[in-house]
């Protein structure tokens, strides 16, 4: 059973551009949502996070929106950077755990 | 600056071995945590310990067992290691007042023959 989904594997953008990355869930349990970015060959590095009781964070240029009715979240990135070219994971959290999606890959084309 | 440091960024062993992948942060955090993840499958959860000789079980600890002496060290052992176990392995730890956020390492990438 997969709590925590990512249906799109790979997403292209062009630098400058709004990046939008898509996650859908199915435990109303957590308590809170994060993003995580991964470099290949390094360990992921937390991004952004969102408490439940919240429908939107922002930092610089990223926004995390969450939908609680809907169980979505999405994550955005304004503007897009050749650098911010990584696999985003979001997850779910609560009691120490998080629960992982299986990422999206993000190419930012210059 | 937080840093998570795994023992081994790559591994070969054969079927049948037992291993061990450490895994040591120096932020002083209470939680440990050892993923593992696969092509397609995102991070998956094995093991994870809230406090010194504490531990629960994750999503997939069928294989593995773990050790936590000092608060500072989690290890993740294979007692007897199968092809299906070949994956990148990841350590992380949060504080407990800000469970939400863990540090990872750079991962272990393991290759069982």
């Amino acid at each position: 059973d997969q709590q925590v989904k990512q249906n799109s594997p790979s997403l292209s953008v062009q630098e400058g551009r709004i990046s939008i990355l898509n996650c859908d869930y199915t435990n109303s349990m957590f308590d809170y949502f994060l993003w995580y970015k991964k470099y290949p060959a390094e360990g992921p590095t937390f991004l952004i996070s969102i408490s439940s009781i919240k429908d939107k964070n922002e930092d610089g240029r990223f926004t995390v929106f969450l939908n609680k009715s809907a169980k979505h979240l999405s994550l955005h990135i304004v503007p897009s950077q050749p650098g911010d070219s990584a696999v985003y994971f979001c997850a779910g959290g609560s009691n120490y755990k998080l629960t992982f999606g299986k990422g999206t890959l993000l190419t930012v084309n210059p | 600056d937080v840093k998570v440091t795994q023992s081994s960024r790559y591994l070969v062993k054969r079927t049948g071995e037992k291993v061990f992948l450490e895994c040591v942060q120096d932020m002083d955090h209470e939680n440990m945590f050892w993923y593992r993840q696969d092509p397609g499958l995102g991070l998956r959860l094995i093991y994870f310990s809230y406090d010194v000789k504490m531990k629960e079980k994750g999503d997939i600890p069928e294989g593995y067992s773990v050790s936590r002496e000092k608060k500072e060290r989690f290890s993740l052992i294979l007692e007897s290691a199968s092809t299906n176990q070949t994956s990148m392995y990841l350590c992380a730890s949060s504080k407990q007042e800000a469970q939400e956020t863990q540090y990872f390492g750079p991962g272990t990438r393991l290759l069982v023959l």
